[in-house]
C-alpha cells in the first residue's frame, strides 16, 4: 500500500506567476483534499474533491482551482501568486463511502510542498 | 474567529511521564475529532480520532478523552517516549471526511 505523495518538495515563484501543485492519493482511496498552512498555524482548509468533483471549499479565492483525475490523483493551481500564498501545501486523501450515513473517513496526509513566493 | 483552540503552544514532559494536551472547540456541530503528529519537515501522521458518540478511544499509548458538554477534548500520552517529540493538531468536523478544522498545534517535548 502506497501512501500520500506530492510534488515538488520545494518550489519558488515570483509575484504574479502561477503554479500548480500535484498529489497522488493513498491506494484505495477515491476523495482529496487540499489545505494551506502558513508558518506557526495549522492547517487551513482549500478544498476537497471527490470523484473528481469539488465536494467542499473553504474561504479561499477563486484563483485557488483544483483538478482531481480519474485516478484520484489531484492538482493544486494558484494563478497571480500574492508574497501571503508562501506557505506549506499539504494534501490528504481518504476513503469515502458512497452508501451514505455516518461515516468516520480519516484524511491521511502528504509530506506537502514549501512553496516562496518572491 | 478561531473554532477549535489549542490553548498551550508548548508542552515538556519527562520520559515515562504523562502527556496531556488539551483542545477546546466552539462549534457544537463537529461530531468527529482527530489528533495528529507533525514533525518537521514531513506532513500529519494520524494518531488517533473520537466520534461525539463517544466519550473515550484508547489506541496503545495513545488514549482521547471528549467532554461534549464542556467542547473540550484531551490527548493522554502514557508513557511518554522522547520519539513522541513534535507538533500535534487538534482537528474536527461536522461532517466526517469533509474539511477539518485545526488548531495551531502544541509543541510536546519529551526528554529523556
Amino acid at each position: 500500500e502506497t501512501g500520500v505523495t506530492q510534488s515538488p518538495t520545494h518550489l519558488i515563484k515570483t509575484r504574479g506567476q502561477q503554479v500548480t501543485l500535484r498529489c497522488s492519493s493513498q491506494s484505495g482511496h477515491n476523495t482529496v483534499s487540499w489545505y494551506q498552512q502558513a508558518l506557526g498555524q495549522g492547517p487551513q482548509f482549500i478544498f476537497q474533491y471527490y470523484r473528481e468533483e469539488e465536494n467542499g471549499r473553504g474561504n479561499f479565492p477563486p484563483r485557488f482551482s483544483g483538478l482531481q483525475f480519474p485516478n484520484y490523483s489531484s492538482e493544486l493551481n494558484v494563478n497571480a501568486l500574492e508574497l501571503d500564498d508562501s506557505a506549506l501545501y499539504l494534501c490528504a486523501s481518504s476513503l469515502k463511502l458512497a452508501s451514505g450515513g455516518y461515516s468516520t473517513d480519516t484524511q491521511y496526509f502528504g509530506p506537502g510542498t514549501r512553496l516562496t513566493v518572491l | 474567529d478561531q473554532q477549535v483552540k489549542q490553548n498551550s503552544p508548548s508542552l515538556s514532559v519527562q520520559e515515562g511521564r504523562i502527556s496531556i494536551l488539551n483542545c477546546d472547540y466552539t462549534n457544537s456541530m463537529f461530531d468527529y475529532f482527530l489528533w495528529y503528529k507533525k514533525y518537521p519537515a514531513e506532513g500529519p501522521t494520524f494518531l488517533i480520532s473520537i466520534s461525539s458518540i463517544k466519550d473515550k478511544n484508547e489506541d496503545g499509548r495513545f488514549t482521547v478523552f471528549l467532554n461534549k458538554s464542556a467542547k473540550h477534548l484531551s490527548l493522554h500520552i502514557v508513557p511518554s517516549q522522547p520519539g513522541d517529540s513534535a507538533v500535534y493538531f487538534c482537528a474536527a468536523s461536522n461532517q466526517a471526511g469533509t474539511a477539518l478544522i485545526f488548531g495551531k498545534g502544541t509543541t510536546l517535548s519529551v526528554s529523556s
